[in-house]
């Protein structure tokens, strides 16, 4: 079975500090999608990057950035410059490819990291 | 605006009794997926429709149940409701064979139940 372990339930850095989560995912898998969703106040998921599973290079979008290391299964988020509207819960996910049956996917979720950035 | 729409965006129901959130799926998606996050926690993954067709489970409860519309929609019947099944409901949609696997996902009903 896939998993997705985030080990720090709760973060706290001050406005434009540089702030890393962390996550490992357990998976006998060799090709997947890593992502990190980012869920604020209003509840809605956003989408904040993608890393492919065969792609050596680091993903980045603007302030964020991954750190994937994939002999260790691991798929840590670096947010640079931290802006109040960063505040959110940050939940990395799992998604095996291709899918063993088609249109079968499960996006497998960690347990989440709620990210406060001060003032 | 994920294009993904959900109903109702809350609901306030007692124990015992049966309620249907509605998902409608992105335009082109051919997949919807249900997810439960209870308070604070990740999510769950319930159920996966592909096409109009029950593609993967999860731990969905006996009294839950789902299905895929031809036009696409979704609806998740959550029956005989229990305090613990108070929690936000989530549905996404994806392309599901040729995307990139991401899923996107609607704002959530959040479902009380007193």
């Amino acid at each position: 079975a896939q998993t997705v372990t985030q080990s720090q339930p709760e973060m706290s850095v001050q406005e434009a500090e540089t702030v890393t989560l962390s996550c490992t995912y357990d998976t006998s898998e060799s090709n997947y999608y890593l992502f990190w969703y980012k869920q604020p106040p209003s509840r809605q998921m956003i989408l904040v990057i993608r890393q492919e599973a065969y792609k050596q290079q680091n993903a980045t979008e603007n302030r964020f950035s991954v750190n994937f290391q994939k002999a260790a299964k691991s798929f840590s988020l670096k947010i640079s410059d931290s802006q109040l509207g960063d505040t959110a819960m940050y939940f990395c996910a799992f998604i095996p490819l291709p899918p063993i049956i088609q249109g079968a996917q499960k996006l497998v979720f960690g347990q989440g990291t709620r990210l406060t950035i001060n003032p | 605006d994920s294009g993904v729409t959900q109903t109702p965006k809350h609901l306030i129901t007692a124990t015992g009794q049966r309620v249907t959130l509605r998902c409608s799926p992105r335009s082109g998606d051919l997949s919807v997926y249900w997810y439960q996050q209870s308070l604070d926690q990740g999510l769950q993954f319930l159920i996966q429709y592909y096409n109009g067709e029950e593609r993967a489970k999860g731990n969905i409860l006996e009294r839950f149940s789902a299905q895929q519309f031809p036009d696409l929609h979704s609806e998740l019947n959550l029956s005989s409701l229990e305090l613990g099944d108070s929690a936000l409901y989530f549905c996404a949609s994806s392309v599901a064979i040729t995307g990139t696997g991401e899923l996107f996902f609607g704002e959530g009903s959040r479902l009380t139940v007193l």
